[in-house]
C-alpha cells in the first residue's frame, strides 16, 4: 500500500479556503486516493475520492495532478466545525474488501 | 452507507481483566475490520473479520490478546485480553461500503481506560 505523507497540522481562520497537500510518491496505477475527517470521540467520516483530475462534491475539492504523486483537499470557506484531524488515504479503489492504512493525519485548526 | 453501533462507548478496566466490545452493522456485510487509535495517534488496523473464517491478524496483533468472533454476517465481537495501561485506547469498529466503493464506515469507537 502507498505510503503517504501531509503536514502534521494547519491552522486557519473561518471563511477561510484551506487546502491540505498528501505525498504519496509510489501510487499505483488501481489506486484511488480518498479523504476522511476526524472529529473528537468520533470514527472518521469520508469525505471526497478521486482517481485523477478534480473532484466536487457538497463538501470539499479533490485536486489531482497528472503524475498523480500527490492530491490536494480544499475545503472552501471553513468554519469552526471543520477542526478536525484529515486523513489522507490511498488504496485500489472498487472496494473487494480492500484495507485502508491511516497515515498521521492533518490535524486542522480553524479559528474566529 | 452503513450504521453501526458500538457497545461499550466507553469503560474503565482494571489490569488484568478482559473486555469484549461488541459492533452491530444494520445490514450484511462479507468484511468487518477493527482498528486501534492510542491517544493522539492515527487509526491502526488490528485485524479484519469474515463471517465463517478465522480472522485475519496484523502485524503485531495476535488472537491470544485480541479474540474476534463473527457469528453472522451483522455482528462482531473484540475481546481485550488480559488488559494493561497500554491498551486504553479507542477501538472502532468499520465496514466496507456495500456498493463497492472502497469507501468504509466507522462506528463511533469504544473508548476503553485501564488502570
Amino acid at each position: 500500500l502507498a505510503k503517504t505523507t501531509q503536514p502534521i497540522s494547519m491552522d486557519s481562520y473561518e471563511g477561510q479556503e484551506v487546502n491540505i497537500t498528501c505525498s504519496h510518491n509510489n501510487i499505483a496505477t488501481n489506486d484511488y486516493i480518498t479523504w476522511y475527517q476526524q472529529f473528537p470521540s468520533q470514527g472518521p467520516r469520508f469525505i471526497i475520492q478521486g482517481y485523477k483530475t478534480k473532484v466536487t462534491n457538497e463538501v470539499a475539492s479533490l485536486f489531482i495532478p497528472a503524475d498523480r504523486k500527490s492530491s490536494t483537499l480544499s475545503l472552501p470557506r471553513v468554519s469552526l466545525s471543520d477542526t478536525a484531524v484529515y486523513y489522507c488515504l490511498v488504496a485500489p479503489g472498487g472496494g473487494g474488501g480492500n484495507k485502508l492504512t491511516f497515515g498521521t493525519g492533518t490535524q486542522l485548526k480553524v479559528e474566529l | 452507507s452503513a450504521v453501526i453501533s458500538q457497545k461499550p462507548s466507553r469503560d474503565i478496566c482494571q489490569r488484568g481483566t478482559s473486555l469484549t466490545i461488541q459492533c452491530q452493522v444494520d445490514s450484511q456485510v462479507t468484511m468487518m475490520f477493527w482498528y486501534r487509535q492510542q491517544p493522539g495517534q492515527s487509526l491502526t488496523l488490528i485485524a479484519t473479520a469474515n463471517q465463517g473464517s478465522e480472522a485475519t491478524y496484523e502485524s503485531g496483533f495476535v488472537i491470544d490478546k485480541f479474540p474476534i468472533s463473527r457469528p453472522n454476517l451483522t455482528f462482531s465481537t473484540l475481546t481485550v485480553s488480559n488488559m494493561s495501561p497500554e491498551d486504553s485506547s479507542i477501538y472502532l469498529c468499520s465496514v466496507e461500503d456495500l456498493g463497492n466503493t472502497g469507501e468504509l464506515f466507522f462506528g463511533e469507537g469504544s473508548r476503553l481506560t485501564v488502570l
